[in-house]
């Protein structure tokens, strides 16, 4: 089991750029979501899926897209990276609702100069 | 929306001593999570604790969710122990709120 896995690990971009963050698992969860955590502050979610085919807003999600087309993955796409976009993304996935065990990936570093 | 406040922001101990986080939420949840980040940055999932006590080895939790708070307990410390705690609530059945962290420092 390689659990959820996310790539890539860094990444550097210019402002107005476009990118998708790739995340994936193989434990058969229900239940992915997307964070970003920015320094001294806890991890702010950007977007939930609950299945395939499902996918719903969280409290940040302006400037993201998603997509759920299979179980396993769950890209997050940067429509036109800004500043304000550097962080660090971090993807989870859990079996059913997010109230369940959250497993985590090991995070990619944004930079948007 | 809920409000997640811990304290204290950061602690720096000895090896060897314990330690007490907080947890304080604004209105009531059905749900409490602990999570360690380690000093490289990945989370593991430490507690699933809506109420009650459970323990875990050295760590232990315990909230009262009627006072709105939870406490996390960390015995004989190691330096492994480093890192940031942070607890998150359950605000519907697929959104954690996140509280700030609190970064604990272990000192050989």
């Amino acid at each position: 089991n390689a659990g959820v896995t996310q790539t890539p690990k860094f990444q550097v971009l210019k402002t107005g750029q476009s990118m998708t963050l790739q995340c994936a698992q193989d434990m058969n969860h229900e239940y992915m979501s997307w964070y970003r955590q920015d320094p001294g502050m806890g991890l702010r979610l950007i977007h939930y899926s609950v299945g395939a085919g499902i996918t719903d807003q969280g409290e940040v999600p302006n400037g993201y897209n998603v997509s759920r087309s299979t179980t396993e993955d769950f890209p997050l796409r940067l429509l036109s990276a800004a500043p304000s976009q550097t962080s660090v993304y971090f993807c989870a996935s859990s079996y059913g609702r997010a109230g369940y065990e959250q497993y985590f990936g090991p995070g990619t570093r944004l930079t948007v100069t | 929306g809920i409000q997640v406040e811990q304290s204290p922001p950061d602690l720096i101990l000895q090896e060897g001593a314990n330690s007490t986080l907080r947890c304080n939420f604004s209105d009531s949840v059905n749900n409490l999570q602990w999570f360690h980040q380690n000093p490289w940055g990945q989370l593991i999932n430490l507690f699933y604790i809506p109420s009650g006590t459970k323990q875990n080895g050295r760590l232990s939790a315990t909230t009262v969710a009627t006072e709105r708070y939870s406490l996390l307990y960390i015995s004989s410390s190691q330096t492994t122990d480093s890192g940031v705690y942070f607890c998150a609530v359950l605000r519907s059945n697929y959104q954690l709120i996140w509280g700030a962290g609190t970064k604990l420092i272990i000192k050989p």
